[in-house]
């Protein structure tokens, strides 16, 4: 199995500040024969389910503010939030989708300062 | 416009079989490329993939949870059902379906359900 290990477990950001996050796959998750790298980013606010922000690691999902970004290759990876918004307080949780089990990372919480 | 929605029992017992049902619209898992699967959530936890079903009848599963689960596909009724044998207290989590369709092999997951919360105690 690939596991994913994302830090911090926690972050408090102030409003209009970066929040960075990271993830770490056991083994690399990009494919070599079309160079992309297999790892979403998902935003999940209490009480509701994950929501798909970032695919091939860097590739926003359509309707996600652009102050979302994704960056990374191989085995580490990270989600930049440029300028914290309330409304981005949430777990944001990294999967690697290279291989099964398809496994997520243990999330990392997302607070204001 | 793309839902999906859990449906099962909210209390199963300790050793009995959990069934929860996925009933999808805005599209078909007859499409090429279409996947539907399972994640589930302890509370306060993270999540947890169980397993998968292609439009083409391909399944994964998760290999800690494989000897405990099927999933199939009913497309006329456009539902997918989880079963989960010989629960256990740990089991309890809130267990979501979710939409995947792309380039990947295994997409990730862009339209999720709501979720249900399943319970195992006696």
């Amino acid at each position: 199995d690939i596991v994913m290990t994302q830090s911090p477990d926690s972050l408090a950001v102030s409003l209009g500040e970066r929040a960075t996050i990271n993830c770490k796959s056991s083994q690399s998750v990009l494919y070599s024969s079309n160079n992309q790298n297999y790892l979403a980013w998902y935003q999940q606010k209490p009480g509701q389910p994950p929501k798909l922000l970032i695919y091939w690691a860097s590739t926003r999902e359509s309707g996600v503010p652009d102050r979302f970004s994704g960056s990374g290759s191989g085995t580490d990876f990270t989600l930049t939030i440029s300028s914290l918004q309330a409304e981005d307080v949430a777990v944001y949780y990294c999967q690697q989708y290279y291989s099964t089990p398809l496994t997520f990372g243990g999330g990392t919480k997302v607070k204001i300062k | 416009q793309i839902t999906l929605k859990e449906s099962g029992p909210t209390l199963v017992k300790p050793t009995q079989t959990l069934t929860l049902t996925c009933t999808f619209s805005g599209f078909s898992l007859t499409t090429s490329g279409v996947a539907v699967g399972w994640i589930r959530q302890p509370p306060g936890k993270a999540l947890e993939w169980l397993a998968l079903i292609y439009w083409n009848d391909d399944e994964h599963y998760s290999p800690s949870l494989r000897s405990r689960l099927t999933i199939t596909k009913d497309t006329s009724k456009n539902q997918v059902v989880l079963t989960m044998t010989n629960m256990d207290p740990v089991d309890t989590a809130t267990y979501f379906c979710a939409h995947s369709f792309g380039s990947a092999y295994y997409p990730p997951y862009d339209y999720w359900g709501q979720g249900t919360l399943v319970t195992v105690s006696s």
